[in-house]
């Protein structure tokens, strides 16, 4: 049984690029987490998705980010424009249910922006 | 809001030492109380959970009691192992998704 698979597993932008992150949660996972981890402050959430719905996004920033979950594929965690304050490791977490206390994550996603 | 407070890293011990990572938190209502724990280059996997007041949480050696008195869930292992070396969340659940706290590296060392 797979994990939560995340890719790439690094990338590297330039500022003013756009950066896509995907994250396939385990199978039977309908529940998604994407949480973003800056050094020295832990991890912050960031939004919670279910198939083809945002559930919630109180902790995305306003602009240039989006998040997708569609009926098919995996979840894209969508940074456009990147600065290099988005420099950052990504997380995403899947869970079978919507309370969502008991998360699997996956190795995550360091993006660095030049 | 819901808030997890850790004590600040690093923390290096030797191989065999008693291991105590304190946790407090702020929430509303009754939340279920998590240690994660993330090993290099990896994500971060459930250690323990405790989902009311007098709980314990325990899994490989570690344990974690939910204090409600003092809104406390402070981690503890009797003898820790190079193997422990990791960084050791908190996590609180409410009505919202996971809430964390900083982490705290922990480094054993032979």
């Amino acid at each position: 049984n797979a994990g939560v698979m995340q890719n790439p597993r690094h990338l590297v932008r330039r500022r003013g690029q756009e950066a896509r992150l995907r994250c396939s949660p385990m199978k039977g996972h309908s529940h998604v987490y994407w949480y973003r981890q800056l050094p020295e402050e832990g991890l912050k959430f960031m939004v919670y998705l279910q198939k083809e719905n945002i559930i919630d996004e109180s902790g995305m920033p306003k602009e240039r980010f989006s998040a997708e979950f569609p009926k098919e594929g995996p979840s894209i965690l969508r940074i456009q424009q990147v600065v290099r304050g988005d420099s950052a490791a990504y997380f995403c977490a899947s869970s079978p249910e919507s309370r969502g206390e008991k998360l699997f994550f996956g190795s995550g996603t360091q993006l660095s922006v030049l | 809001g819901n808030s997890v407070t850790q004590m600040e890293g690093p923390v290096t011990l030797s191989e065999e030492a008693f291991l105590t990572i304190n946790c407090t938190y702020t929430a509303t209502g009754y939340p279920s109380l998590f240690w994660y724990v993330q090993y290099p280059g990896e994500g971060l996997q459930l250690l323990l959970k405790a989902t009311k007041a007098d709980d314990k949480g325990s899994n490989k050696g570690f344990e974690a009691t939910y204090r409600k008195e003092t809104t406390s869930f402070h981690l503890e292992k009797g003898s820790v192992q190079v193997s422990d070396s990791a960084v050791y969340f908190c996590a609180l659940s409410g009505n919202t998704p996971l809430v964390f706290g900083k982490g705290t590296r922990l480094s054993v060392i032979a």
